[in-house]
């Protein structure tokens, strides 16, 4: 069954350093998601890509994060300038439709800063 | 979207059925009922959606109600694997994509 991939699993970070969370969608999928969930707390949106842009992004993706689809197959999440507080699982998702079924969610990225 | 009330937490019986209510009292005409659930701290993992129809698939039902006011996932045959927090999730077909997740059911499978 087709996964979306992501790496590291893990990532540990200084305060104020950046970090780059990489994705591998599945192929033929044409919208991608980040999402993430604190620890303890509910899962929360971030940032929904499509066509080369950004179609919607919530509270939480200020301007310390931005997304990108550098080639053909991958799909990053850059936080400029972490802060203790970005500290959670970084879960990234892609459809193949507008929300015509459901996502495929990746494993995740466990980001540690400290 | 609509909001959901679902159970902070269900135990089930290994082998038998799990069945998941959820309320959604306030859900509009065109808005879908999807059910997703998280293993552990993995990825959310989708499992159905429904209109208005009960829908089935590999992994479970969805029984929705006439008036649309709740809904039932049913694993028809629980194993300790499905123990995870499942979350009801009310949100239009199209449009926005942000996907709000609550606080959702944590189901334990007993064996």
């Amino acid at each position: 069954e087709p996964e979306v991939t992501q790496t590291p699993s893990h990532q540990v970070t200084q305060m104020g350093q950046e970090v780059i969370l990489r994705c591998v969608p599945i192929s033929n999928h044409l919208y991608f998601y980040w999402y993430r969930q604190i620890l303890g707390q509910k899962v929360e949106f971030l940032v929904s890509f499509y066509n080369n842009e950004i179609s919607e992004k919530s509270e939480i993706f200020d301007d310390q994060f931005s997304v990108e689809r550098p080639d053909g197959s991958n799909f990053t999440l850059k936080i400029r300038s972490t802060k203790l507080e970005d500290s959670a699982m970084y879960f990234c998702a892609s459809s193949e439709r507008q929300t015509d079924y459901g996502y495929t969610f990746g494993s995740g990225t466990r980001l540690t800063v400290v | 979207d609509a909001k959901t009330t679902q159970p902070t937490s269900m135990d089930c019986a290994e082998g038998r059925a799990a069945n998941l209510p959820c309320n959604h009292s306030t859900i509009s005409g065109n808005e879908y009922v999807y059910w997703y659930r998280q293993i552990h701290s993995q990825g959310p993992q989708y499992i159905i959606h429904g209109l208005k129809n009960n829908e089935t698939n590999e992994m479970a039902s969805l029984i929705i109600t006439e008036d649309r006011k709740s809904s039932t996932l049913i694993l028809p045959h629980a194993t300790l694997r499905d123990t995870a927090v499942y979350y009801c999730i009310v949100r239009l077909k199209t449009g926005a994509n942000n996907l709000f997740f609550g606080t959702g059911t944590r189901l334990t499978v007993i064996p």
